[in-house]
């Protein structure tokens, strides 16, 4: 049984540019999140999709988007991209949205630089 | 101040040794508390979680939280190489029927055999 997958695992781009990031659940699984973490930091909460639909969103610009296709793979798009969005994105997966714990599964990341 | 604090190390022991990571919270809303384990280039994965006050075990780990000091710890017994990693702490509080989960800068651990 696959884990999260996510791709790609490095990525490199300059300030200005546009990244799409791709993630895909654990099997079972039909709800997404998404997180950055900075170096020596935590992850930060990005945003949560579930049936197609961002349902919560933590404090993060605009620029930050996503998408969730029927198959429950989502992707994460930066736009306008600057140095601090130098970062390992992360994507977390689990089975439904209102259960009491955070019993989610994460992938192995992908580290964006931003030059 | 940040609504989770912890320490970033690193923390750097002898293998057998008894290890305390601790983190404190501002938040008395948090309802769940949580230890994930991250080793290097990869993802964090979840060691443990408890929503009350007391001592939860399992295997060599030990999570403790105190909700009167806003203070929780994740104890490793007879810790080996292999415990070498980042370990965050997180918590959850209820937000819009969803939990809105914060996760700690995380402690770096060494153990050294």
């Amino acid at each position: 049984d696959a884990g999260v997958t996510q791709s790609p695992t490095h990525l490199i781009k300059t300030r200005g540019q546009q990244v799409t990031l791709r993630c895909s659940p654990k099997s079972g699984h039909d709800t997404v999140s998404w997180y950055q973490q900075a170096l020596g930091q935590g992850p930060q909460f990005i945003f949560q999709y579930y049936e197609e639909e961002e349902r919560q969103r933590g404090n993060f610009p605009d620029r930050f988007s996503g998408h969730q296709f029927p198959n429950y793979s989502s992707e994460l798009n930066v736009n306008a991209l600057l140095l601090g969005d130098s970062a390992l994105y992360l994507c977390a997966s689990r089975e439904g949205v209102r259960t009491g714990i955070d019993t989610q599964y994460f992938g192995p990341g992908t580290r964006l630089t931003v030059l | 101040q940040k609504e989770v604090e912890q320490d970033p190390g690193p923390l750097s022991v002898p293998e057998g040794a008894i290890v305390s990571l601790n983190c404190t919270y501002s938040n008395s809303a948090f309802q769940y508390f949580m230890w994930y384990r991250q080793y290097s280039r990869k993802g964090p994965e979840l060691l443990m979680y408890t929503y009350s006050s007391g001592n939860k075990e399992d295997g060599r780990f030990t999570a403790q939280v105190d909700k009167s000091s806003k203070y929780i710890s994740l104890f490793i017994r007879d810790s080996q190489p292999s415990d070498s990693a980042t370990y965050l702490c997180a918590m959850s509080v209820p937000s819009g029927g969803y939990q809105k989960v914060t996760f700690g800068t995380g402690t770096k651990l060494q153990v050294i055999p």
